[in-house]
């Protein structure tokens, strides 16, 4: 089946405590991005890569590390999270070129205390 | 630089009644858009796209949203709407012709009553 993973789906932790979220896709996909949801602001990209070794930063990346050292594989980094980093955040990944549609993973619903 | 307005953030409809979502955007090149939509604690999911093939664009579930260039908009409805119809919509335009980014609107939230 065709998807994108994320792990974990749920995370508390504390301030300063650094945390990886993982995103693996099984489509081959050249582009990958993550993005964050907020309530009433709908999503905002975090950052994008559209290839391997190839990131670029979004609208909100202040915060964040990325890395895409392999195809399939695109982890989200948070060296030091603090509580404005409390959020819904997502994985995409697609074929790349503005016509082809994002394909999303689950979430991972993230606190930071 | 490309936006996407939704008017309004929460719409509620009777079982049966058309939906209508609407859906502006702003772009200087010819876009591609895109609707989504989001159940309780899952991803988004394509409804349909844009891409210049035809202004009218039949989805999933029975939406479909009409390209009006005149007008920028690209409003989804469904004739009739199921209680399962209940979710978060988003409208996005794909973020120049590379496709670096969706920028999406804030989202509205479909209520459906029986």
């Amino acid at each position: 089946e065709a998807q994108v993973t994320q792990n974990p789906r749920y995370l508390i932790t504390v301030t300063g405590k650094k945390l990886t979220v993982t995103c693996s896709q099984n489509m081959n996909h050249e582009y990958m991005s993550w993005y964050r949801q907020d309530p009433g602001l709908g999503l905002r990209q975090i950052y994008y890569s559209m290839n391997v070794e190839v990131t670029d930063k979004g609208d909100v990346p202040e915060g964040y590390k990325v890395s895409r050292k392999e195809k399939r594989n695109f982890p989200l980094i948070l060296e030091s999270p603090s509580p404005n980093q409390t959020s819904l955040y997502f994985c995409a990944s697609s074929r790349g070129g503005g016509e082809n549609e994002q394909y999303f993973g689950p979430g991972t619903r993230l606190t930071v205390t | 630089a490309q936006s996407v307005t939704q008017l309004g953030s929460h719409v509620s409809v009777s079982e049966g009644a058309l939906v209508l979502l609407r859906c502006n955007y702003s772009s200087s090149v010819p876009p591609y858009l895109f609707w989504y939509v989001q159940y309780p604690n899952q991803g988004l999911q394509l409804l349909l796209k844009y891409t210049s093939a035809a202004t009218l664009v039949k989805g999933i579930n029975g939406f479909e949203a009409e390209f009006k260039k005149s007008e920028t908009s690209f409003h989804l409805t469904k004739p009739s709407a199921h209680m399962s119809d209940a979710a978060e919509y988003f409208c996005a335009v794909s973020e120049g012709q590379a496709g670096t980014a969706l920028i999406f609107g804030k989202g509205t939230t479909l209520s459906v009553s029986s």
